[in-house]
């Protein structure tokens, strides 16, 4: 299995840009975990989704954050418009069940916002 | 609002010592521990996951255990490698069925040659 895969590892662009994250889970797993890591906050979780909804989003920072799982092998989590302040590593990881399921996480995501 | 701590932030020790690592939570009414290992740059990687009813996990010369009444696990590392330089993080699946995964923020591991 190609474990958890995200796209693209690194992403440069200017405040105000629309910011689109991208994440294919391992197959059969049922859940997906968006997750935001920086120095002064560490691991943070975003949202997650459970066979493809979502359960949980009170970690989603702003309105401007928004999380997509339109089928079970595809994800995307969107910032519109991108501020200085979302620069981090974003993670997607996921699970074969949430309250038993060890986490599998993706090599992140490096966002940069100028 | 499970909180997770990890105790200490850094370590560094010589090639070949044994070590514990430890983390607590506030919250006992959890579902599992996960520890994780992350190097420079990359993503997670998970070590040893310990479900509520268990007590401690093995694998290879990693060690974990479970304490859930007190709130608190350890990861034991026995006869470290330069190999096993890394930032070691723990997180609680808490109970309540909304949460995802809460971490503590990491130690990071230095073994010298």
């Amino acid at each position: 299995d190609a474990g958890v895969i995200q796209s693209p590892r690194h992403e440069v662009t200017e405040m105000g840009q629309e910011v689109t994250l991208r994440c294919k889970p391992i197959s059969g797993h049922n859940s997906l975990f968006w997750y935001r890591q920086t120095m002064m906050r560490g691991l943070e979780l975003l949202i997650y989704f459970n066979n493809n909804v979502p359960i949980d989003d009170s970690g989603m920072p702003e309105d401007r954050f928004s999380a997509k799982m339109p089928n079970a092998s595809f994800s995307t989590l969107k910032i519109q418009p991108s501020e200085p302040r979302d620069s981090a590593v974003y993670f997607c990881a996921s699970s074969l069940a949430r309250s038993t399921g060890e986490l599998f996480f993706g090599e992140g995501s490096r966002l940069t916002v100028l | 609002k499970q909180e997770v701590t990890q105790i200490p932030a850094a370590l560094s020790v010589p090639e070949g010592e044994n070590l514990v690592l430890n983390c607590s939570f506030t919250d006992s009414a959890i579902y599992n521990l996960q520890w994780f290992r992350q190097d420079p740059g990359k993503g997670l990687t998970s070590l040893l996951l310990i479900q509520s009813s268990q007590r401690e996990q093995t694998s290879g010369r990693l060690n974990a255990s479970l304490d859930k009444s007190s709130g608190r696990s350890t990861l034991y590392i026995a006869a470290s490698q330069p190999g096993d330089s890394a930032t070691y993080l723990c997180a609680v699946l808490s109970g309540g069925g909304a949460d995802g995964l809460t971490f503590g923020k990491g130690t990071h591991l230095i073994i010298q040659p």
